[in-house]
């Protein structure tokens, strides 16, 4: 079974500075890789298929990178909106799991 | 605009019984693979079961398998999850989503806002 492994687990930044959140997988689950956002009370929302395409009406500050193992997730300038939870998710194997998730707090 | 829109959640008893329903709208629901997504409180997401366009094929979770069924129905715009067996591991938020099909890998693009499904005496 895949595990996803997504660090760090809270990152303390500012609006404006550059977010870097990596998810690595024990196996090769090759380009199969999603990234979600979540915030409080909220439904998870698609940012991120194929490791690096971003979903329909996701902003460009946004970008997926990674394949095989280990893949990454940057948020080029954050905007006050984008401190949330950010989980990764392998559609390779059964049975599909998610990473633990990366806070992304206000500094 | 595409809408999901979960009901059927509530309390129920340990050992007891539950079907939770989504209905599709602003798409053709016949057209895509949907999912039901769980999250427990203040805890992380779990892909619990999914089905095809056609109710072919459908895949379980190991810890569902045996208690959980999900079906749809296309011509209501549908899709079920009947839940039977419940212990308090299952209590959470089960989502509703419709998947993103990108070369043959399936992502979730659009999610329900969720229905809370509480086990406990």
């Amino acid at each position: 079974e895949i595990v996803l492994t997504q660090s760090p687990a809270t990152l303390s930044l500012s609006p404006g500075e550059r977010a870097t959140l990596s998810c690595r997988a024990s196996q090769s689950v090759s380009r199969s890789l999603a990234w979600y956002q979540q915030k409080p009370g909220q439904a998870p929302r698609l940012l991120i298929y194929d490791a690096s395409t971003r979903a329909t009406g996701i902003p460009a500050r946004f970008s997926g990178s990674g394949s095989g193992t280990d893949f990454t997730l940057t948020i080029s300038s954050l905007e006050p909106e984008d401190f949330a939870i950010y989980y990764c998710h392998q559609r390779t194997s059964w049975p599909l799991p998610f990473g633990g998730g990366t806070k992304v707090e206000m500094k | 605009e595409v809408q999901l829109v979960e009901s059927g959640g509530g309390l129920v008893q340990p050992g007891g019984s539950l079907t939770l329903s989504c209905v599709a709208s602003g798409f053709t629901f016949s057209n895509y693979w949907v999912t039901w997504v769980r999250q427990a409180p203040g805890k992380g997401l779990e892909w619990v079961a999914n089905i095809k366009q056609d109710g072919s094929d459908k895949y379980y979770v190991d810890s569902v398998k045996g208690r959980f069924t999900i079906s749809r129905d296309n011509a209501i715009n549908s899709l079920f999850l009947q839940m039977h067996n419940l212990t308090p591991e299952d209590t959470a938020v089960y989502y509703c989503v419709r998947e993103l099909e990108s070369s043959g890998v399936y992502y979730g693009e659009y999610w329900g806002q969720g229905t809370l499904v509480t086990v406990s005496s």
